[in-house]
């Protein structure tokens, strides 16, 4: 089954809001990545942590990767429509490029 | 970024019948391919990874003979869907791996919805 769980599945927002998703694996992990994904559309590379507690912005996605390398966080400020879309974890075990997707988490936006 | 393209990006066929979806990266060479199924709503689930040359290798519960996956050359890699079934309906993505680097980025085709009626 699935071994990266993402919570919540489902969030929604009004715009101006902030929002947050929170990614856990059952083992650790070599470097986490986060996907962006558009109804319809494929998954987008956002970005990857690889460091113990590394902690990366972008504009206004904060990214975190847990001490442990088992958990890891986005969090959005402020949100704006054009965040709508699933935003998938996806962790990479061992000495492989394997990504292991988490369940996703769906963000809808209301204006 | 790496350019993927896939095609078809959508086919509806009868069951029955066998489909193939090819998989080009179009700006760079791809030792290894993975192969993605996304059913509505659900996250992405490898089904399996092929490397040019040689056999694929396949998830559990993925079924080898129903799901053929030829990596014949560095920019091409397809996946046919044997005697397909409704229950084969899905979202088929490839993602080449770009790069010798562990946990690189990873580029996905825009995808091939597949309906089987």
């Amino acid at each position: 089954g699935q071994q990266v769980m993402q919570i919540p599945q489902y969030q929604h927002v009004q715009e101006g809001e902030d929002f947050t998703t929170y990614c856990n694996s059952s083992t650790t992990l070599s470097n986490i990545q986060w996907y962006k994904q558009r109804p319809g559309g494929h998954p987008v590379f956002l970005i990857q942590l690889v460091k113990s507690g590394e902690v990366k912005k972008q504009k206004r996605l904060t990214f975190q990767f847990g001490e442990a390398k088992k958990n890891s966080s986005l969090h959005i400020t402020a949100t704006q429509t054009t965040d709508v879309g699933t935003y998938f974890c996806a962790g990479v075990r061992g000495a492989t490029n394997k990504l292991i997707f988490g369940t996703g988490t769906l963000l809808a936006v209301q204006p | 970024g790496a350019v993927v393209s896939q095609h078809p990006s959508r086919v509806i066929c009868k069951s029955g019948t066998s489909v193939k979806i090819e998989c080009r990266s179009l700006d760079f060479q791809a030792t290894t391919m993975f192969w993605y199924r996304q059913f509505p709503k659900k996250s992405l689930m490898l089904m399996a990874t092929s490397n040019e040359g040689s056999k694929a290798t396949y998830e559990q519960g993925v079924e080898k003979d129903k799901f053929l996956i030829n990596h014949a050359s560095l920019t091409l890699s397809t996946l046919t869907v044997t005697s397909a079934h409704p229950e084969d309906s899905s979202f088929y993505i490839c993602s080449p791996v770009v790069g010798g680097g562990l946990g690189n980025e990873q580029f996905f085709g825009p995808g091939t919805r597949l309906t089987v009626l």
